[in-house]
């Protein structure tokens, strides 16, 4: 079936170091959303991307619609403890609400 | 305002038992959404309605259901329940309908489900 292929897997970061993300498909998505998972909690949507190209910025966060429609990225600059947690790129497919990444788990250390 | 409210948080069942997951989405808001979250296969969508009525469904056997009321709350049922079904079960709730959300769903903090 559909997949959004996301890395890397996992990071372990000091704090203070940027971070990059990246999803990938096989297949075009006309929009791309990207959330975080604290443990215990539900996903929280952080940025939501709907034009090839778009870049958008939430706090130190920044995504990317790329132009190919086929991936997205995701940035965190000047990382901070209360950044770890499971990040996830979604978008939405014919037939269901949301397909998601396997997600990327970010660890920092203070 | 309130946000996604599921109950119970934790439940354990025994194989072969039935259960049932609640959702009351945001109020007002019409849409709601059922995913499975494992280790292996990740966030998996299970089902979505929108004003009572059974909008998208995903790849899951048919021991998986749901419905919704006319106040919009949902339940999910899992018969016959197998050691495979335990997982972290969310919902999620949108304004607008499921053409036209602009993907604006919030989700709540999940039910784990615990199958022995």
């Amino acid at each position: 079936g559909q997949q959004l292929n996301q890395s890397p897997q996992s990071m372990f970061i000091q704090e203070g170091e940027d971070v990059s993300m990246n999803c990938t498909s096989s297949s075009i998505f006309n929009t791309w959303l990207w959330y975080k998972q604290d443990p215990g909690e539900g996903p929280v949507l952080l940025i939501a991307l709907y034009k090839a190209g778009e870049l958008t910025s939430n706090g130190r966060l920044t995504a990317q619609f790329g132009i190919t429609r086929k991936d997205s990225f995701l940035n965190i600059s000047a990382s901070i403890p209360s950044d770890v947690g499971i990040y996830f790129c979604a978008g939405p497919r014919a037939g269901t609400a949301l397909i998601f990444g396997k997600g990327t788990t970010l660890s920092v250390s203070s | 305002k309130a946000g996604v409210t599921q109950t119970p948080r934790y439940l354990i069942k025994t194989r072969g038992q039935q259960v049932t997951l609640s959702c009351s989405p945001i109020s007002g808001h019409r849409s709601v959404s059922w995913y499975q979250q494992t280790p292996g296969q990740g966030l998996q969508f299970l089902f979505e309605y929108f004003s009572e009525t059974q909008r998208n469904k995903g790849n899951f056997p048919g021991r998986f259901s749901g419905r919704q009321f006319s106040n919009s709350r949902s339940e999910m049922n899992v018969s016959t329940l197998e050691l495979g079904d335990s997982a972290l079960y969310l919902c999620a709730s949108s304004l607008k309908p499921p053409a036209d959300t602009n993907y604006g769903y919030t989700f709540g903090s999940g039910t784990r489900l615990t199958v022995v």
